[in-house]
């Protein structure tokens, strides 16, 4: 079965600027979770998702929001973009929130703010 | 916020050698998880270890949980180039979501 697809693969913004990234999970799967990874912090969660309710919140400041669909598609939004927000976001999808349910990640989103 | 440190940072060895890295924490673990990732691509996960003292094998590689659940190693036999990537540890605290090591680069040369 298909995995994880992230869209765009690559995104060049501007400061200040706003910026929308999607996530169609494995079918199936009903619990999203978003990453953040930068050579400098690592790879630090955001938020995940589940039956279209957010569980969990990184630590993380207001611009960064997100959402899912009905369908267990989710979106993260950024808004007034920093230098320090680019990134690869990466988006994994699993059956349920449980630890026993493994998290398959997709490729990730690149995002260089400039 | 809980803290994983991976050592080494970088590894660099020679194909047919052998290699350990390492994942450590001051707080317990309820879980952890080795992933691997490749350029251009998100972690796939390796191995999930639950119990202190416990070992999984997985061809070549080799998973321990520290006994005090605080640290855990990944040991790799005859490293092959396949085996290139950044290996990442990823712990469970309680109830809280995965937090993620800091991770080790491997290059594995021919």
């Amino acid at each position: 079965k298909a995995g994880v697809t992230q869209t765009p693969r690559y995104l060049i913004k501007t400061r200040g600027q706003q910026v929308t990234l999607s996530c169609s999970p494995i079918s199936g799967h009903r619990s999203v979770s978003w990453y953040q990874q930068t050579p400098g912090q690592g790879l630090q969660f955001l938020f995940e998702y589940f039956s279209e309710t957010q569980r969990n919140k990184g630590n993380f400041p207001g611009r960064f929001s997100g959402r899912q669909f009905s369908n267990s598609r989710s979106e993260m939004n950024v808004s007034t973009l920093e230098l320090g927000d680019s990134a690869l976001y990466l988006c994994a999808s699993s059956f349920s929130p449980s630890i026993n349910d493994e998290q398959y990640f997709g490729p990730g989103t690149r995002l260089t703010v400039t | 916020t809980q803290l994983l440190e991976q050592s080494p940072q970088f590894l660099s060895i020679q194909e047919g050698e052998n290699l350990t890295v390492y994942c450590n924490s001051s707080s317990v673990f309820s879980s952890l998880q080795w992933y691997r990732q490749e350029p251009g691509e998100g972690p796939v996960l390796l191995v999930t270890v639950v119990t202190g003292g416990e070992v999984k094998k997985l061809k070549r590689l080799t998973f321990q949980f520290g006994d005090a659940r605080k640290d855990s190693s990944l040991h790799i036999t005859a490293a092959q180039p396949g085996d290139t990537g950044l290996y990442l540890c990823a712990g469970l605290f309680g109830n809280e979501k995965l937090t993620f090591g800091t991770g080790t680069r491997l290059t594995i040369i021919p």
